[in-house]
């Protein structure tokens, strides 16, 4: 059975730093792309960033771009969001989702989320 | 402003049929056929019921159904059960930018 399990949101001050993790199981996580897709509260879906099953490329929106930064440990199964100088327009839970055709949006199997909250 | 735009709600009673529209441009939606729909209940995480314009992943019901014409993709349920009634988001490929796009979101109720 896929999972897909989040962790590291929290509250923090604007331009404060976060890491996120994604643990993943029940598939041969080295060999799909992974991605990260965050929702404010009450709004839509936005995907912010993808990297690719190696981790020698990583794509992101532009809202996002130079704060934060996608990796992977595939020695531990695990994908990370490093967010920096976050924002109030930041705030939302954070999805890790598998990406299994990128760069079709198709996400099959998606994790529970972990909320990041940013105010002073 | 999301790049692909749906109708805020839409309803229907049980045993209806309903259809969520999702509009954008050749650049995305009518370009390529790399549309998804995701179910999102209310504090859960999206479940994808359509990939590539009209393919139903393992598990999910027929009564879902997906197609499209020019720049408007639309997801149609079928025979409506009140389990339904949720949240519901396409996304698109798009040549505009490195990751994929998302429209709005539509409420359903199921009256």
């Amino acid at each position: 059975e896929v999972q897909l399990v989040e962790s590291g949101g929290g509250l923090v001050q604007p331009g404060g730093s976060l890491r996120l993790s994604c643990a993943a199981s029940g598939f041969t996580f080295s060999s799909y792309a992974m991605s990260w897709v965050r929702q404010a509260p009450g709004k839509g879906l936005e995907w912010v960033s993808a990297i690719s099953g190696s981790g020698g490329s990583t794509y992101y929106a532009d809202s996002v771009k130079g704060r934060f930064t996608i990796s992977r440990d595939n020695s531990k199964n695990t994908l990370y969001l490093q967010v920096n100088s976050l924002r109030a327009e930041d705030t939302a839970v954070y999805y890790c989702a598998k990406t299994p055709t990128f760069p079709k949006p198709l996400f099959d199997y998606w994790g529970q989320g972990t909320l990041v909250t940013v105010s002073s | 402003q999301s790049a692909l735009t749906q109708p805020a709600s839409v309803s229907g009673s049980p045993g209806q049929s309903i259809t969520i529209s999702c509009t954008g441009t050749s650049s995305d939606v009518g370009g390529y056929n790399y549309v998804s729909w995701y179910q999102q209940h209310p504090g859960k995480a999206p479940k994808v019921m359509i990939y590539d314009v009209s393919n139903r992943p393992p598990g999910v019901s027929n009564r879902f159904s997906g197609s499209k014409s020019g720049n408007t993709a639309s997801l149609t349920i079928s025979g409506l059960q009140a389990e339904d009634e949720a949240d519901y988001y396409c996304s698109s490929y798009t040549s505009s930018s490195t990751l994929g796009v998302f429209g709005g979101g539509t409420k359903l109720t199921v009256l």
